[in-house]
């Protein structure tokens, strides 16, 4: 069974740091990116970043609002990847959710290297972080 | 204001056909593949529609996705209450090299 488990949100306050961690299973880690999505309260989801695969170099890519002040890592030791968020602002308060990109799929490469989906719905259930003073 | 446009609201009646379009430009639309998504409060976001027209199983076949030029479409062809939620289209921005999404789109069945 496909799984992500995000552990790591609360209340901080504006300036602060928090990380969050999220554990997967159920899928071949190593070949995924991973991706963070986030939605604010009444709002709509927005993308975070991500971070390619050790194979693609384990690059990151970052949305503009959190460029310089958020960290996408990941361990593929522990099949968990974490959001390291710094200076954070009030406009950061949302619901915090990993997933896979393409977000919500799972891909990886076959015996013939041919890239080909392994699990769709590759979610988080989503972790709430609050910055308020 | 998101780089692909929905429009805000849609609405239909039970079994009534019901579109959502999606708007974006030459670097993302126009040169990557669309998906689509369902989000209900307090869940994780649903996969509808990958690579523009691909259905995931156990995803109703009435759901359909269509890519044309700049713009994407969602397609419901026969409304149930349970479709009552907000979508989202999704895709690669090369310029931006970022995903964007759509500013969603809440779907009422009447």
């Amino acid at each position: 069974e496909v799984q992500l488990l995000e552990s790591g949100g609360g209340l901080v306050k504006p300036g602060g740091s928090l990380r969050l961690s999220c554990a997967a299973s159920g899928f071949t880690f190593s070949n995924a990116w991973m991706t963070w999505v986030r939605q604010a309260p009444g709002q709509g989801l927005e993308w975070v970043g991500r971070v390619k695969s050790k194979n693609d170099g384990e690059t990151t890519d970052y949305a503009a609002p959190v460029k310089g002040r958020f960290t996408i890592s990941r361990d593929d030791s522990k099949y968990t990847t974490y959001l390291q968020m710094n200076s954070l602002r009030k406009e950061d308060t949302a619901v915090y959710y990993c997933t896979t990109d393409p977000p919500g799929i799972a891909e990886t490469y076959d015996s013939n290297g041919y890239l080909v989906v392994e699990a769709f719905d590759v979610w988080g259930q989503g972790t709430v972080v609050t910055v308020s003073s | 204001q998101s780089v692909l446009t929905q429009p805000p609201s849609a609405s239909g009646t039970p079994g009534q056909r019901v579109t959502i379009s999606c708007s974006g430009s030459n670097s993302n639309i126009g040169s990557n593949y669309v998906y689509w998504y369902q989000h209900l409060p307090k869940t994780a976001p649903k996969l509808l529609i990958y690579r523009n027209n691909r259905r995931p199983s156990g995803v109703p076949d009435r759901f359909s996705g269509s890519k044309s030029g700049t713009s994407a479409s969602l397609a419901n062809s026969g409304l149930r209450s349970e479709d009552e939620a907000d979508y989202y289209c999704a895709t690669w921005d090369d310029s931006l090299s970022a995903w964007v999404f759509g500013g969603g789109t809440k779907l009422t069945v009447l």
